[in-house]
Formats: structure tokens, sequence, C-alpha cells
């Protein structure tokens, strides 16, 4: 079955500053890849997606990039804010065809920013 | 109103006990899903539904059983919990890849 990884498991940042986290995955057949955000005492909410056919990605201050080679992923949050302090969860599936659609997700970031 | 409704929010039950853990969905989609979420170890999937006739067992199944009553409708069952589940659970819907959680369950056994 589908193995995700994610790093760092903690980030701490300034405010303004860049973030970046970083998810590799192990089945090439995936061709999905969401980034979910988890505030404290809600459940994860989408905020970006990519499927396999596209390397980049971009919605205002967040975008995503796909290396499909190395089978690696990663998103990228600019000019940082306190309300970007949450946990962020990468997740791979296979979609398509007969295929099933569940989400194997990677152990998550819990990324801090400070004002 | 909330998408995905878990009920309850949270629980306390003791060891040996049987709890169900309820979710109610308004997307109107087929696909239902259980999810656990420990410290550390991301959400890892319980059961999955495709629709109301299709049921299917998870990465952790064990200890855990499902009931989908309706398209809407997905329980989560600890048929004896044990502390070891103590956790927190996400039911979750979508259609074909864009997933929507409920806000969680949170589960202690003692």
């Amino acid at each position: 079955g589908e193995n995700v990884e994610q790093h760092p498991s903690t980030l701490s940042v300034q405010e303004g500053d860049s973030a970046v986290i970083k998810c590799t995955y192990s089945d090439s057949a995936s061709n999905y890849f969401p980034w979910y955000k988890q505030e404290l005492g809600k459940g994860p909410q989408l905020i970006i997606d990519i499927r396999s056919n596209v390397g980049e990605k971009k919605d205002q201050r967040i975008a995503v990039t796909l290396n499909k080679t190395a089978k690696h992923f990663s998103l990228h949050i600019t000019e940082t804010q306190p309300e970007d302090s949450a946990v962020y969860f990468c997740a791979a599936s296979r979609q398509g065809g007969t295929s099933y659609g569940k989400l194997t997700f990677g152990q998550g970031t819990i990324l801090t920013v400070h004002p | 109103d909330a998408d995905v409704t878990q009920t309850p929010r949270n629980r306390i039950t003791k060891t040996g006990k049987r709890i169900m853990l309820e979710c109610s969905q308004t997307k109107g989609h087929d696909r239902m899903y259980w999810y656990r979420q420990d410290p550390g170890l991301g959400l890892q999937l319980i059961y999955y539904s495709f629709d109301v006739k299709d049921i299917n067992k998870g990465e952790i199944s064990d200890g855990y059983s499902v009931s989908r009553q309706a398209q809407a409708k997905f329980s989560l069952s600890l048929e004896s919990a044990i502390p070891n589940q103590t956790a927190l659970y996400f039911c979750a819907t979508s259609d074909l890849d864009r997933f929507v959680f409920g806000q969680g369950t949170r589960l202690t056994v003692v």
C-alpha cells in the first residue's frame, strides 16, 4: 500500500517568513495530492491540492509543487501570518477509472508563526 | 449546519464497554470514512464505505465495526473498548477525491 512521509514534524517561523513542508510517497500510481490544515478543536480542512499532470499550483500565499520522478511534493506558504499556525497534513491517493479513493496521510507538521 | 456532524464530541468510557460514534453528512456524497488520529501518526483509516451496500476495512480495523444506515449516516462501534483506543476520531465524506471532515470525537477509555 501507499506510505507517505512528512517532514518536519514541527516548524517555527517568524511572521512574514516563508514556510516549507515536504512529503514523499511510495506508490508511483498515486495521482492526487491534497494538503489539509487542522486548527485546534477542528477537523482537517482542504487548503490546496494538485494532480499528477501538473507540476505546480498556487493559491494566493499558498503553493504546492510536485516532482513525480522523485515522488515528493511540497507545501510553500509565503508571508506567513499568526493565523497560519496549525497542523498541516499532506496526503496521497490514486484516483480515476476503477481505482478507489482512499487517502493516505502523512504524520503532520505543527506550524507555529510567531508575531 | 455543518456538512459533516459527529456525535458525541467528547466521550469518556470504561474498559470493556461498547460504544458507538455517529456521523451524518449533508453533502449528498456516496463515500464515507472513519479515521483515527493519534499524535505523531497522522490520520489512519479504520473503515470506508463507497455506497450503502459497500463496507471495507482500512489499515487499523481490528477492534472496530461500522454500520452504514443510509447514504448520509455511517456509525463506528467499539465492541469492547480498551485504553489504547483512546484517540481523536474523524468521520469524512467525499465525492471522487475532495474530502470533508467532521469536527471529531475525542474518546477516552479509562
